[in-house]
Parts: C-alpha cells; sequence; structure tokens
C-alpha cells in the first residue's frame, strides 16, 4: 500500500482567489498520478492522468505538474469559483500497476 | 451508454445479513473496482479485477467478495454484515490496458448496517 499524503486537508479561498495543494507519494517504483475533483453528493470524476517527469496538463482554469524524482504533484486553480469547491484526491500508480491508491484529499471551499 | 451503474443506492442491513452491491458498465471495460469511502479515510480499495475470470483484493477485502463473471458485471457480495462495514460504496472501471487510464465511477451505494 502506497504512502500517499495530500496538503493541506481543506482550504478555504474568496472567489478570484489563485490556489495550490500538494500530493507527495513515494518516488520509488512511480509509474502513474492520477487528480481527480469529486463534489460533494457526486461521483469522483477525472481531472489528469500524468505519467512523466515535468509533466504539466491544464484543463480551463486548472492545472497540475508532476516531479517524479521528488514525489510530489501540484494541483493549481486559478481565479477560484464557487463551483470550483471540491474535495480534490491524487492517486499514484506503482511500476505494479494493478490498482490505485487514493489520498484523503484536500477539500476546497470557494467563498463568494 | 449508461457508464458505470450501481444498484441499490441507499441500503439498511442488520448486522449478519447478507446482500451484493450490484456494479455494471456498458463500456467494454476489463478493469473494475470497489471502494469504501469512509469520512477523514478517503477512498479505499476493497477488491479489483482485470478481466472476466479475474478478481484480486485490494487494502480492505475482509468481510467482502467478489466475482466477474462477465466483462460487464462486478458484484460485491458482504457475506455477513457488520456495523463497520457501514460506508458509501463506489464501483469504478476503465480500459485495462492500464489503470493509468481514466477511471469512470458509478453514483454510489450508501449503506447503513444496524
Amino acid at each position: 500500500i502506497l504512502n500517499v499524503e495530500q496538503s493541506p486537508q481543506s482550504l478555504h479561498v474568496q472567489e478570484g482567489d489563485s490556489t495550490n495543494f500538494t500530493c507527495s507519494f513515494p518516488s520509488s517504483n512511480f509509474y502513474a498520478l492520477h487528480w481527480y475533483r469529486w463534489e460533494t453528493a457526486k461521483s469522483p470524476e477525472a481531472l489528469f492522468v500524468m505519467t512523466l517527469n515535468g509533466d504539466e496538463k491544464k484543463k480551463g482554469r486548472i492545472s497540475a505538474t508532476l516531479n517524479t524524482k521528488e514525489g510530489y504533484s501540484y494541483l493549481y486553480i486559478k481565479g477560484s469559483q464557487p463551483e470550483d469547491s471540491a474535495t480534490y484526491l491524487c492517486a499514484p500508480i506503482e511500476t505494479s500497476g494493478s490498482r490505485l491508491t487514493f489520498g484523503e484529499g484536500t477539500q476546497l471551499t470557494v467563498n463568494p | 451508454n449508461a457508464g458505470v451503474t450501481q444498484t441499490p443506492k441507499f441500503q439498511v442491513l442488520k448486522t449478519g445479513q447478507s446482500m451484493t452491491l450490484q456494479c455494471a458498465q456498458d463500456m467494454n471495460h476489463e478493469y473494475m473496482s470497489w471502494y469504501r469511502q469512509d469520512p477523514g479515510m478517503g477512498l479505499r480499495l476493497i477488491h479489483y479485477s482485470v478481466g472476466a475470470g479475474i478478481t484480486d483484493q485490494g487494502e480492505v477485502p475482509n468481510g467482502y467478495n467478489v466475482s466477474r463473471s462477465t466483462t460487464e458485471d462486478f458484484p460485491l457480495r458482504l457475506l455477513s454484515a457488520a456495523p463497520s462495514q457501514t460506508s458509501v460504496y463506489f464501483c469504478a472501471s476503465s480500459y485495462v490496458a492500464g489503470i493509468w487510464e481514466t477511471q469512470y465511477f458509478g453514483p454510489g451505494t450508501r449503506l447503513l448496517v444496524l
């Protein structure tokens, strides 16, 4: 079982603020990393799948970077909106590649 | 496509009862998995399957059985329900050729064991 840490656990920002949070994972045996967005009372939805060191992915105002050598990924949200309020989960995969291990998530609340 | 469907949406059981949570997908995905979500613990993997006839244990398999007789269906069986199994259960699927592919989640089944 991978040791996956996400920080902070929760975050409150004002509408229009930019924010970022971290996913840390063991750098050895890294294979890929997933980011998911999970709104209350809904199912998790995929944001990004990242595999290469230095990868940067972008989807609208949300972007993510990956550092496999030091074992972390950052998720950035530019100009947060209330609809961005959700829990953001990361899930790294080891080279054995048979399953995801989810972090506990960062719960983001964007106040109007 | 209906995507990933789960039934029931909500269930109340008494301790010791058994039941099956149903999961089906119509995307011809090889990889399917079951997670439970508990407060403060995120999503934890119960069992997964990389194709019909193949299943394996995740982090928290005790008290649960699975089978994969078809590509479409991946039912989760609670053999003798316990209050500790009160949780929200999510089924997910993806194209196998690896779980580096996007996981598609079902809507969840909320289970209460009294």
